[in-house]
């Protein structure tokens, strides 16, 4: 089967880091996607990493280690609008991806 | 405006009724995907289409079906629904040939099946 796994929720105070995990096990791997989804909202994109490696777009960074099956997404000087949840998703063929079930992030004052 | 549209943006049907739910983009994507969404869930694929003319079965395709006429038109078609399928709804496209894949979704509908 295919899984993914990350935290169903995590706390943090605004202007800290967060890190969010995900390990994953698939039948096909091109890449490690990030999607942030705000309560209500649509999906949209973070980041994309295909080779093992960090992956930096302003406060977010995004790592993978292929041979771990790992990746992290990493948030700096957190914000109250960082609060979303967050999924990674594999790109397990060209063109299709499996979400994990969301990290739920909030962020306090 | 560029983007994705999805339409209605919610629903409630009785169990039994036809619905088909319409997603139209105007980005040239050449791939489109159906997903559904529950309550602490990710996001599943329920369909997909790679080129106009051309469509695939997700992760959860049973009571679903999909056309691509056109490479703009996306339509999914519940043909008699179900309590079960009370979900979210996003439709996605993307360029499949840009590496990342990025896909970009719509705003969803809501659909609730009594």
């Amino acid at each position: 089967g295919q899984s993914l796994e990350q935290p169903s929720e995590v706390t943090a105070v605004e202007g800290a880091i967060v890190q969010i995990n995900c390990t994953y096990q698939t039948s096909g791997f091109y890449g490690l996607s990030w999607y942030q989804q705000h309560d209500g909202g649509a999906p949209t994109f973070l980041s994309y990493n295909g080779l093992d490696g960090l992956e930096e777009t302003g406060r977010f960074s995004s790592f993978l280690s292929r041979s771990d099956s790992y990746g992290y997404l990493l948030l700096q000087e957190l914000q109250m609008k960082d609060s979303a949840s967050y999924f990674c998703a594999v790109n397990w063929s060209s063109y299709k991806l499996i979400f994990g079930s969301g990290t739920r992030l909030l962020v306090r004052p | 405006i560029a983007g994705i549209t999805q339409a209605p943006t919610s629903q409630i049907l009785a169990a039994g009724r036809r619905m088909t739910l319409r997603c139209t983009q105007d980005m040239r994507h050449n791939a489109m995907y159906w997903y559904r969404q529950d309550l602490g869930l990710g996001l599943r694929l329920i369909h997909y289409s790679n080129t106009a003319g051309t469509t695939g079965k997700g992760e959860v395709p049973d009571g679903y079906s999909v056309s691509r006429a056109n490479t703009d038109d996306f339509p999914l078609t519940l043909a008699s629904a179900v309590p079960s399928q009370t979900s979210v709804y996003f439709c996605a496209s993307s360029d499949s040939l840009a590496g990342h894949n990025e896909q970009f979704f719509g705003p969803g509908t809501r659909l609730t099946v009594l």
